[in-house]
């Protein structure tokens, strides 16, 4: 089945703590992204990767850390998470550059205390 | 950049009726235009999406309509179901370069049995 996996789909912690959200996709897209979603604010894109290797900020990247090593995962670094992070997190993968439909994964819902 | 406006945010309608999600676009050079369903506890999910080389585009009860001249486009759903009931995006991109993509801030409709 294709899909976008998060892991993990729910996590509590505290300020200052480091934590990684890891995303991986199954459907060889080479275009991966993070969405933070809040409340009255939509999504909003953190940082996005046209491959492997290639990465670059969205409109919100203060604070988060990406890399892409393999074509399938695209893992979310905070490293010094702070109450202001506390939101609905969102991978989603792409097959092309181009204007095209996004795959979404289930969600990482975090609580930095 | 790219500013997308969605209205309204939330839409409380009767089964059976019809519903009118609207969104606005900044950026001329725009020419995709997606919509995304998301349920409760779920990611968005691509429901119908429409390219700015056409001004309409139908798919069974919903539909999506596109006035560039005016910079807006409008999703309509008819015959109104209860598991319509979810939170709707709206958003813009260009094509050329990188996937930059601008949601909307969501609707929340509310089908009522």
């Amino acid at each position: 089945e294709a899909q976008v996996t998060q892991n993990p789909r729910y996590l509590i912690t505290v300020t200052g703590k480091k934590l990684t959200v890891t995303c991986s996709q199954n459907m060889n897209h080479e275009y991966m992204s993070w969405y933070r979603q809040d409340p009255g604010l939509g999504l909003r894109q953190i940082y996005y990767s046209m491959n492997v290797e290639v990465t670059d900020k969205g409109d919100v990247p203060e604070g988060y850390k990406v890399s892409r090593k393999e074509k399938r995962n695209f893992p979310l670094i905070l490293e010094s998470p702070s109450p202001n992070q506390t939101s609905l997190y969102f991978c989603a993968s792409s097959v092309t550059q181009g204007a095209g439909e996004l795959f979404f994964g289930e969600g990482s819902r975090l609580t930095v205390l | 950049g790219e500013n997308v406006e969605q209205h309204p945010s939330t839409l409380s309608v009767q089964e059976g009726d019809s519903a009118v999600i609207k969104c606005t676009y900044s950026d001329s050079a725009s020419n995709y235009f997606p919509w995304y369903k998301q349920e409760l506890g779920k990611g968005p999910q691509l429901i119908i999406d429409i390219r700015s080389n056409v001004g309409e585009k139908k798919d069974q009860r919903i539909a999506v309509t596109l006035n560039k001249t005016a910079k807006h486009f409008s999703l309509h759903i008819t015959e109104t179901q209860p598991e319509d009931s979810a939170v709707y995006f709206c958003a813009a991109s260009y094509s050329g370069g990188y996937q930059k993509v601008t949601f909307g801030t969501g609707t929340k409709l509310q089908v009522i049995p």
